[in-house]
């Protein structure tokens, strides 16, 4: 059974500040995706990432894959306060199926 | 295009009763996903549909769950009858070719289920 472990699940930063997100999965996967959710609100795609080594980038957000490690990383640059919300990791199992992390909720503090 | 459409938005139902969410793919999609998100769980996939059929509903905790989807523009996820622990936020979500290769699915707002 795939298992996706988010960490950390709670992350309070300053603006200005680096930091990273970890998405470790448990089986072999070809695909992986980052998505970002505000309180209240749907699911957003921000990244797929389907190849080792991928990396993807989008202004302050930045994804890649290990898929040897199964690991995937979502580092963000200069934190600003607008990129505060809950970020989700998601692998595929089989064709369709997703199997989402536990998400990581982030508060950017001015 | 105007997304994934779900109704209601929220609904709030006593225990016993029978409660039918509602979904509007985008058009052109042909693979339908219905997912449920609790604090304690979590995002779970329930069941989802290709070209209106429905292919792995693995994901439906009891038979107290039901979806159909009678046609490619609506779906529809049943619950009866109703009990708290089904209270969360069902997201129905759409996907022009499943997703494979380079595609994403792509979610509706939520249908927030409280069951008193």
């Amino acid at each position: 059974e795939l298992k996706v472990e988010q960490n950390p699940l709670f992350l309070s930063m300053q603006e200005g500040k680096n930091y990273t997100i970890y998405c470790n999965y448990s089986t072999t996967s070809d695909r992986l995706y980052w998505y970002r959710q505000d309180p209240g609100k749907s699911l957003e795609s921000l990244f797929v990432l389907l190849s080792n080594g991928a990396v993807k980038q989008e202004g302050r957000l930045m994804a890649s894959l290990d898929t040897k490690a199964r690991l995937s990383t979502l580092h963000i640059t200069a934190a600003v306060h607008d990129l505060s919300a809950t970020y989700f990791c998601a692998v595929a199992q089989g064709a369709q199926k997703l199997v989402f992390g536990q998400g990581t909720r982030l508060t950017i503090n001015p | 295009d105007a997304g994934v459409i779900q109704s209601p938005r929220h609904e709030v139902t006593e225990m016993g009763q029978e409660v039918t969410l509602r979904c509007k793919p985008i058009s052109g999609h042909d693979y339908l996903f219905w997912y449920r998100q609790t604090m304690m769980r979590g995002l779970e996939l329930l069941i989802y549909f290709n070209n209106n059929v429905p292919i792995d509903d693995s994901g439906m905790p009891e038979d107290r769950f039901s979806a159909k989807m009678p046609n490619a523009s609506f779906s529809t996820l049943k619950i009866q009858p109703s009990e708290p622990r089904d209270s969360a936020v069902y997201f129905c979500a759409s996907s022009p070719q499943g997703q494979t290769m380079n595609t994403e699915a792509f979610f509706g707002q939520g249908t927030r289920l409280t069951v008193v």
